[in-house]
């Protein structure tokens, strides 16, 4: 089944810099890479997301990219801002056949630190 | 999106007893899902709760430990049963609005569920 392995576990920059958070996953099948954003005490927030025939996405201060051929895929945060401080999670969802189950298979998490 | 809540937020219970999360949609969705938190770590999928009738569920999983209903589209309950500390987790619901496809999925707050 899908492994997804995501790194580094914890990250600390400085306000203002970039971040950037992999993930590599096994299961070629997979079409879907979303990510998470968890805040304490809340549940995961979807951020952005990116589908298999797409390379890269952005909105605003976030951008996902993916290397098929590699199979990982990155986030990356930058203009960084103390709010941006959270647990953040990669995730993909792999295909059955042809179906798309909807299961995600989660990275470990990243927690971010972002020091003013 | 979807406005997605659990009941309840947060519980403290002895071994041996059982809890039933409530987890409620504000519109109609195709795929609803049970999430595993444990303290610190990633998310793990408990079932699928399929409308109708039985729970599909991933591997560890169990009806007898965790039964599920979905009794209509923007409904479920996830029950844990005769809980021991083990269970102490945050227990999160997921769903995929309509036309979605299995894939933007959106969690609920979640129940943080210790168990003494």
């Amino acid at each position: 089944g899908e492994n997804v392995e995501q790194h580094p576990s914890t990250l600390s920059v400085q306000e203002g810099d970039s971040a950037v958070i992999k993930c590599t996953y096994s299961d070629s099948a997979s079409n879907y890479f979303p990510w998470y954003k968890q805040e304490l005490g809340k549940g995961p927030q979807l951020i952005i997301d990116i589908r298999s025939n797409v390379g890269e996405k952005k909105d605003q201060r976030i951008a996902v990219t993916l290397n098929k051929t590699a199979k990982h895929f990155s986030l990356h945060i930058t203009e960084t801002q103390p709010e941006d401080s959270a647990v953040y999670f990669c995730a993909a969802i792999p295909l059955v056949g042809s179906s798309n189950t909807g299961k995600l298979i989660f990275g470990q998490g990243t927690t971010l630190q972002v020091k003013p | 999106s979807a406005v997605i809540s659990q009941k309840p937020s947060r519980d403290i219970c002895q071994r041996g007893t059982s809890l039933t999360i409530q987890c409620q949609v504000d519109s109609q969705v195709t795929m609803m899902f049970w999430y595993r938190q444990q303290p610190g770590q990633s998310l793990t999928l408990i079932a699928t709760a399929n409308q109708g009738s039985e729970a599909t569920y991933e591997s560890g999983f169990v009806i007898d430990k965790f039964p599920i209903s979905r009794p209509n589209l923007t409904f479920s309950t996830l029950t844990v049963s005769n809980m021991s500390p083990e269970d102490s987790s945050i227990y999160l619901c997921s769903v995929v609005p309509w036309g979605l496809a299995g894939r933007k999925q959106y969690f609920g707050p979640g129940t943080r569920l210790t168990v003494t």
